[in-house]
């Protein structure tokens, strides 16, 4: 069965920090692979999105993420955080056969201004 | 607004008690899925439907089903609730690789 593994449970930083998060999944085939955050009260929103092509992916605001698919890894970067991006941040997989999302237990992070 | 949406967005129930959640996907989405959200599970995967048929299952308890309507719309059924049940329920329907989720009902079991 897929699995999803974030390493963080929660990550305190300073604005302007950079960050980085990470993910690895397990799973022998093909996958689809995601973040998502969760600001407190709303529902998850796509960050960005890796299925195919270059393993460097830019999402929105800021953020970008490197598969690498000899490690099972799908780490999240930003290389200056904001205040504003205090959130639950999810990784997620599916299988590419259509069957569900599958997330990691997710990571708290708390920037501080 | 996500385009998917869930009623109610808070359940206040007695243990032993049964609920119904009810979750309509972004319009053209034929799948449906359902996750249970708690502080300490994460984001559990409950179960999936493809138009109207069961696709997949995962940490589902045998106390809760669900089923996927002609129209597409989704409910889940929570029956003999225990406190341990108090959760936020989400759903998500999609199309192709594109996820989208409800902001969740809020199930809280006294």
């Amino acid at each position: 069965a897929q699995s999803v593994s974030q390493h963080n449970h929660h990550v305190i930083l300073s604005e302007a920090a950079s960050l980085e998060l990470g993910c690895n999944y397990s799973y022998g085939g093909t996958v689809n692979l995601f973040w998502y955050v969760q600001y407190p009260g709303q529902h998850l929103q796509l960050l960005l999105k890796y299925f195919s092509g270059d393993p460097l992916v830019k999402g929105i605001k800021g953020f970008e993420a490197e598969f690498i698919k000899s490690k099972f890894s799908f780490n999240l970067r930003k290389p200056s955080v904001q205040w504003s991006d205090t959130a639950e941040y999810f990784c997620a997989v599916d299988n590419q056969a259509g069957t569900a999302l599958i997330f990691g237990k997710g990571t708290t992070l708390s920037v501080s201004s | 607004d996500s385009g998917v949406t869930q009623t109610p967005k808070h359940l206040i129930t007695a243990t032993g008690q049964r609920v119904t959640l009810r979750c309509s996907p972004r319009s053209g989405d034929l799948s449906v899925y359902w996750y249970q959200q708690s502080l300490d599970q994460g984001l559990q995967f409950l179960i999936q439907y493809y138009n109207g048929e069961e696709r997949a299952k995962g940490n589902i308890l045998e106390r809760f089903s669900a089923q996927q309507f002609p129209d597409l719309h989704s409910e889940l059924n929570l029956s003999s609730l225990e406190l341990g049940d108090s959760a936020l329920y989400f759903c998500a329907s999609s199309k192709g690789i594109r996820y989208t989720f409800g902001s969740g009902t809020r199930l809280t079991v006294v």
